[in-house]
């Protein structure tokens, strides 16, 4: 069975630009949920999706956004980038909420 | 406030020297602990889950356990592959939110 994916891996922008950052649930899993991974903050809670219906947000500004499809896929948007918003962003499926999360290799952002 | 807190920060073993990492977490109504491990430039990957005060569960050379304040991940004579960061998260109920703490640098040497 195959792992949660994200794409792109690697990503390198500039301040002001925005980004978009693909995750594709394991199989059958409904649930998706996004962190923020920095070495000084750890893992942050982003927000998450079940049915294509946002279910919880964290403690991040209105640039951040995400969706989720009908297929359980999911996106997330980060308007007008900054330095801070350098990070590794993963994504993480799970059957149902409550569930175990299964995390996708991440999508490493550097904003210079 | 829901809060997880891990020690110790690094830890260094020698192989076959046995050892425990500590989660110690605040929660409003606790749906369960999990543990996972993270390899440089990877996402976590799940180790255990852990739902009621007592429970025990085991994998290999490592075992979690849960009381209603901390949990405790024991590795047994470590070998220099079990080197990694260590996660601990709790999940509230009603929600897919981990709240992680830090993490456990552990680093097994030959």
């Amino acid at each position: 069975k195959a792992g949660v994916t994200q794409t792109p891996r690697y990503l390198i922008k500039t301040r002001g630009q925005q980004v978009t950052l693909s995750c594709s649930p394991i199989s059958g899993h409904r649930s998706v949920s996004w962190y923020q991974q920095t070495p000084g903050q750890g893992l942050q809670f982003l927000f998450e999706y079940f049915s294509e219906t946002q279910r919880n947000k964290g403690n991040f500004p209105g640039r951040f956004s995400g969706r989720q499809f009908s297929n359980s896929r999911s996106e997330m948007n980060v308007s007008t980038l900054e330095l801070g918003d350098s990070a590794l962003y993963l994504c993480a499926s799970s059957l149902a909420i409550g569930d175990t999360q299964y995390f996708g290799p991440g999508t490493r952002l550097t904003v210079l | 406030e829901d809060q997880v807190t891990q020690s110790p920060e690094a830890l260094r073993l020698q192989e076959g020297e046995s050892s425990s990492l500590n989660c110690s977490y605040t929660v409003s109504g606790l749906r369960g602990l999990f543990w996972y491990r993270q390899d440089p430039g990877k996402g976590p990957e799940f180790l255990f889950t852990l739902y009621s005060a007592g429970e025990e569960k085991e994998k290999e050379r490592l075992k979690a356990t849960l009381t209603k304040k901390e949990s405790f991940l024991h590795i047994t004579a470590p070998k220099p592959e079990d080197s990694a960061t260590y996660l601990c998260a709790v999940q509230a109920r009603n929600t897919d939110k981990l709240i992680f703490g830090t993490g456990t640098r552990l680093q097994v040497f030959p």
